[in-house]
């Protein structure tokens, strides 16, 4: 069993949709959880960084974590042209571990 | 400030050829990573320095692979010989301090080609 399952995607929403993105995973000892946004020929760029459960915050975008049910979310509202790009969850515990990605387009 | 930076951005070389991937952390930050991405199989760390010692080098896939950090400020990756199985991106990744805690940066990542 892999550390961190993504369900790849693809994603399509209208824009103005709401989307949600998850990931589960498997060690309880993780603590950190983290989403990255990848735009096309671009290196992962940090969105939303957590410690532990609870829900996070950041304009449009809200990161939620149940470590009871080991599972992660990133909620976008509102989705616009521009977040069309691969979201991956990651967190961290002896090493950071990554999903897979899931690939996002939001259609105008 | 200056982000984690990668060179070369792109590179194309034949079979058999020695490649040289360099990488320059967030200043401050302890940690250094090395991860290659492929559609098949996502990231994957090669290898992770702290502090400048190699703490983790299980990812690295066999021995035409070989990484240094001379310093706080430098890190490279090589592969020689080359294979065309090589070909994917490489990214380095710095952070203040490893796992579990904090969390890391990516730089813009070196493209590799080898035909």
């Amino acid at each position: 069993q892999k550390e961190v399952e993504q369900d790849p995607g693809p994603l399509s929403v209208p824009e103005g949709a709401i989307v949600s993105l998850n990931c589960t995973y498997s060690n309880s000892a993780f603590q950190y959880f983290m989403w990255y946004r990848q735009y096309s020929r671009k290196g992962p760029e940090l969105l939303m960084y957590t410690y532990s459960s609870g829900n996070k915050e950041d304009g449009r975008f809200t990161a939620q974590v149940d470590k009871s049910s080991k599972y992660i979310s990133l909620f976008i509202r509102d989705s616009q042209p521009s977040d069309s790009a691969t979201y991956l969850c990651a967190m961290s515990g002896v090493q950071f571990y990554f999903g897979t990605g899931t690939s996002l387009t939001v259609i105008p | 400030d200056a982000g984690v930076i990668q060179s070369p951005r792109h590179e194309v070389t034949e079979m058999g050829q020695e490649v040289t991937l360099r990488c320059k952390p967030i200043s401050g930050h302890n940690s250094l990573f090395w991860y290659r991405q492929t559609m098949m199989r996502g990231l994957e760390l090669l290898i992770y320095f702290n502090n400048n010692v190699p703490i983790d080098d299980s990812g690295m896939p066999e021995d035409r692979f070989s990484a240094k950090m001379p310093n706080a400020s430098f890190s490279t990756l090589k592969i020689q010989p080359s294979e065309p199985r090589d070909s994917a991106v490489y990214f380095c990744a710095s952070a203040t301090r490893g796992p579990p805690g904090n969390t890391i940066y990516f730089g813009e990542g070196s493209w590799l080609t080898v035909v």
